[in-house]
């Protein structure tokens, strides 16, 4: 069984939807959770970053982490086709800066007009 | 620079031929991370450094993968006697120093290709 569990859809939404993606895990020593996003051939960029439990904005996005679920989500409002890209969840144990990463397989999250 | 720097952007080997991969970290940047994505979405960890100390290593296949980071050079991961499975994107990352960031920033990723 994987240690992060994530749909790779795709997920195709029209402009202007709400989107919502989500991740599982096993591990309950994770504590920090992070969003990236990676455009084809490009490197992921980070959107969001949680530590613990709770919710974060910044934006058009949410990210929400339910520990005692082992459960995360990635909320996006009034999508835009430039927001079409995968979506991947990660996670470490320790701080992001110094910890390996423990990624999820990435959602491939379409957004049409 | 203000960006993680890969080279090269392409790289085409056959089975069995060696295949190194360089990486340069963003200015002042000490810590660095070595990530294998394969059929598209799958990451995996390999390596990280501080500095040029090796950090972590659980991720690496020690018979064939090796990694350095030395002062003033480009840290770099080479392959010996490549492999079909080797066939991936490796992105490198790269995080300050400071206690309490979070944040790894990637480079734009070396494609390897092996036939």
């Amino acid at each position: 069984q994987k240690e992060v569990e994530q749909d790779p859809g795709p997920l195709s939404v029209p402009e202007g939807a709400i989107v919502s993606l989500n991740c599982t895990y096993s591990n309950s020593a994770f504590q920090y959770f992070m969003w990236y996003r990676q455009y084809s051939r490009k490197g992921p960029e980070l959107l969001m970053y949680t530590y613990s439990s709770g919710n974060k904005e910044d934006g058009r996005f949410t990210a929400q982490v339910d520990k005692s679920s082992k459960y995360i989500s990635l909320f996006i409002r009034d999508s835009q086709p430039s927001d079409s890209a995968t979506y991947l969840c990660a996670m470490s144990a320790g701080s992001g800066g110094y910890n390996k990463l423990i990624f999820g397989a990435g959602t491939r999250l379409a957004v049409h007009p | 620079g203000e960006e993680v720097a890969q080279t090269p952007k392409h790289l085409v080997r056959g089975e069995g031929q060696k295949a190194k991969l360089y990486c340069a970290p963003i200015k002042g940047h000490s810590y660095v991370f070595w990530y294998q994505q394969v059929l598209k979405n799958e990451f995996k960890f390999l390596i990280s450094f501080q500095n040029e100390n090796v950090f972590d290593e659980t991720g690496m296949p020690k018979e064939r993968f090796s990694a350095k980071c030395l002062p003033n050079s480009p840290c770099s991961l080479e392959i010996q006697a490549t492999k079909l499975e080797d066939s991936a994107v490796y992105f490198c990352a790269s995080s300050p120093p400071e206690q309490g960031t979070d944040t790894q920033y990637f480079g734009p990723g070396t494609r390897l290709t092996v036939l």
